[in-house]
Order: C-alpha cells, then sequence, then structure tokens
C-alpha cells in the first residue's frame, strides 16, 4: 500500500488565489512527521512545512498552512495569494517514528500551475 | 550560509564509463543521502549513511555504490551506468537522531546523462 497518496498529479491557479494541495498517509506509527517540500524545475528541493502528529494546532509558515486532519489521515498543503514563482513540483512526505529510521517517504507529486 | 553543494550539476558519461558524484555539506548533519529521481516522478533513495554506517536500500541496484569519507563528503559511484541510469541525483542531510521534526536539507542536484 502506498505511504503516502497524492491524488493531483497537475493542478492550475489563479495568480492571487489559493491552492489546495491534497495529501493522504498511511502508518501505523503514533509519532511520525509531515513534510512538504516544492521543487522549481531547476531541480533543488526545498522544505517548507512541518506537522508532527502530536502537534494540536495546524502549522503554518507565512502564506503556506498545512490543514493536518489527523483522524483523515490527509496533511493538505494551503497557499494563499498565489504567485507565479509558485509553479513547481510540491511533493508530501513523511517520517516514522518507531518504523521509518531515518527515512522520508515522498508522494508522487503535484504539479502547480500559476495562471497570470 | 550553511548548505549542501553538489558538484558537477551537470553530468554527461558514455555508456558503461564509470562516474562518480559529490556532495559536501556545511551543517555538520549525521545523516547523508542520495536519491535517484526520474523526471516527474518521487525521489527514490538509493542508500544513506549515518555517520560511518552505511544503509543500502533493498532495491538499489549493485552498480551504485557510496563513499563518505568524513562528515562533510559524500560520493556516488556509478560503476557502470546505463540508460536507464539517465537522471536526477539528489543528496541530502539530516541531523542524526530519532525526532521526526528533522527535515531533510537537499542539494541542487546532479543532472547525469548518458550517451
Amino acid at each position: 500500500a502506498q505511504k503516502i497518496t497524492q491524488t493531483q498529479p497537475g493542478m492550475f491557479v489563479q495568480e492571487k488565489e489559493a491552492v489546495t494541495l491534497d495529501c493522504t498517509y498511511d502508518t501505523s506509527d503514533q509519532s511520525y512527521g509531515l513534510f512538504w517540500y516544492k521543487q522549481p524545475s531547476s531541480g533543488e528541493m526545498i522544505f517548507l512545512i512541518y506537522q508532527g502528529s502530536y502537534d494540536e494546532q495546524n502549522a503554518t509558515e507565512g502564506r503556506y498552512s498545512l490543514n493536518f486532519q489527523k483522524a483523515r489521515k490527509s496533511a493538505n498543503l494551503v497557499i494563499s495569494a498565489s504567485q507565479l514563482g509558485d509553479s513547481a513540483m510540491y511533493f508530501c512526505a513523511m517520517r516514522e517514528g518507531n518504523t521509518g529510521g531515518f527515512k522520508t517517504i515522498f508522494g508522487a507529486g503535484t504539479r502547480l500551475f500559476v495562471k497570470a | 550560509d550553511a548548505m549542501v553543494i553538489q558538484n558537477p550539476r551537470y553530468q554527461v558519461t558514455q555508456f558503461g564509463k564509470p562516474v562518480t558524484l559529490s556532495c559536501s555539506q556545511t551543517l555538520n548533519h549525521n545523516v547523508m543521502y542520495w536519491y535517484q529521481q526520474k523526471s516527474s516522478q518521487a525521489p527514490k533513495l538509493l542508500f544513506h549513511y549515518y555517520d560511518k554506517d552505511f544503509n543500502n536500500e533493498a532495491d538499489t541496484p549493485d552498480n551504485f555504490q557510496s563513499r563518505r569519507p568524513n562528515t562533510s563528503f559524500c560520493f556516488l559511484d556509478i560503476r557502470s551506468p546505463g540508460l536507464g541510469d539517465a537522471a536526477m541525483y539528489l543528496c541530502a542531510t539530516s541531523r542524526g537522531g530519532t525526532s521526526v521534526s528533522n527535515e531533510q536539507f537537499f542539494g541542487p542536484g546532479t543532472r547525469l546523462t548518458v550517451l
């Protein structure tokens, strides 16, 4: 079974609007961390935001927020006020506390296109 | 600024000709990773080091080897590149310890072309 599922291969959003990128995960660990990374066409993976499984508040970092619904095992990324520079590939990832060691598991990614 | 550096950024090699990719870090992180990423796919973990301890993924071909002579440097050796090995190779680091909050810091990647 997939550990991280991103069901949207591609998404379009109008500049200045908000967009939600979906991510669901599967783990039996109680302790885990969820990450979102951005990968522009240049190739470098850029860390955006982190949510711990025990965190009660949804994580926010500037224009990025993570809509964490633990019971549904979802960790959707919300980008507010989209900018042209947000066009990139976005990966949801998970690090498991008990069984994962030092590995990070990545989803297949969502390619975001921001339209002017 | 502390960072992860990969050299070269672009590497062209011939089918079967050994190639070495390098990664260095100034973050003093315990863990270093090598990923292979093909176009529009998720990064695929090849192996990682915790300090000197080497951890190979079960499905990493024997054609791929790695060395970590010290904390700062890690190398990826492809002994006999095939056309299927053409990809972006990403190096990443993270702090040691078992905290799930340890995010990975990535280098800019090396894009490998095999002719």
